[in-house]
């Protein structure tokens, strides 16, 4: 058990609609990071929060935004959904700042979201 | 894009057999760490090895890095049924803000 915890488990979605996924992340950490996961392929990076701002980003269209609450929990949204966006959506929680480098993320269990 | 590829993509063995998988990566790293995934659930953290490291030992598992060669071995030794998953290496950067970056992975069986 890593402590972070998503939600929903599984999501059945239609093509065009939005989605909104929801991480809490691991106590004591401050940094919030989003992955796709595509079947039989790695997780891909989305997007990363930081103090309740965007970090980071991969290479993800503007319709995957993402939020940062002050307990640092983290949401992700996906609007005009896609067949190509079913896949694992992954959130990982890390220690950043204040000196702390080369800490290890700690994933979630993930939330499987098919789009038809 | 992945910057880690594992290798080999499958390997199966029986119990009580070593198992060894490659990373290989192509940019310059903070760290790397290495993971396990259950039947596309979600991934449980092994072990994160420093650039500044050699190699590393947790229970059953090494992890070797060679940062001139850009890659990585895990090795699991004495593997069990329960070590049946797949396993990604992940490279950690640091240009700003730190992300990992996976390889896609080696599906390890292992059969009683």
């Amino acid at each position: 058990e890593t402590g972070v915890t998503q939600s929903p488990t599984h999501l059945i979605k239609t093509r065009g609609q939005q989605v909104t996924l929801r991480c809490s992340s691991q106590s004591g950490h401050n940094t919030v990071s989003w992955y796709q996961q595509a079947l039989g392929q790695g997780p891909q990076f989305i997007f990363q929060y930081y103090r309740e701002e965007e970090n980071g980003r991969g290479n993800f269209p503007p319709r995957f935004s993402g939020l940062q609450f002050p307990n640092y929990s983290s949401e992700l949204n996906v609007n005009a959904l896609e067949l190509d966006d079913s896949a694992l959506y992954l959130c990982a929680s890390s220690l950043e700042g204040q000196g702390a480098r080369n800490t290890e993320a700690f994933f979630g269990q993930g939330t499987r979201l098919t789009v038809v | 894009s992945q910057q880690g590829e594992e290798d080999p993509q499958a390997l199966s063995i029986q119990e009580g057999e070593n198992a060894t998988m490659n990373c290989s990566y192509k940019t310059s790293i903070n760290n790397l760490q290495w993971y396990r995934q259950n039947s596309g659930r979600g991934l449980v953290h092994l072990i994160l090895i420093r650039s500044n490291e050699r190699e590393k030992h947790s229970g059953r598992l090494r992890v070797t890095l060679d940062t001139s060669k850009k890659s990585s071995s895990l090795l699991i030794t004495a593997s069990r049924a329960a070590d049946t998953a797949s396993y990604f290496c992940a490279t950690g950067q640091n240009s700003g803000y730190s992300t990992l970056t996976f390889g896609k992975g080696t599906m390890l069986l292992v059969s009683p």
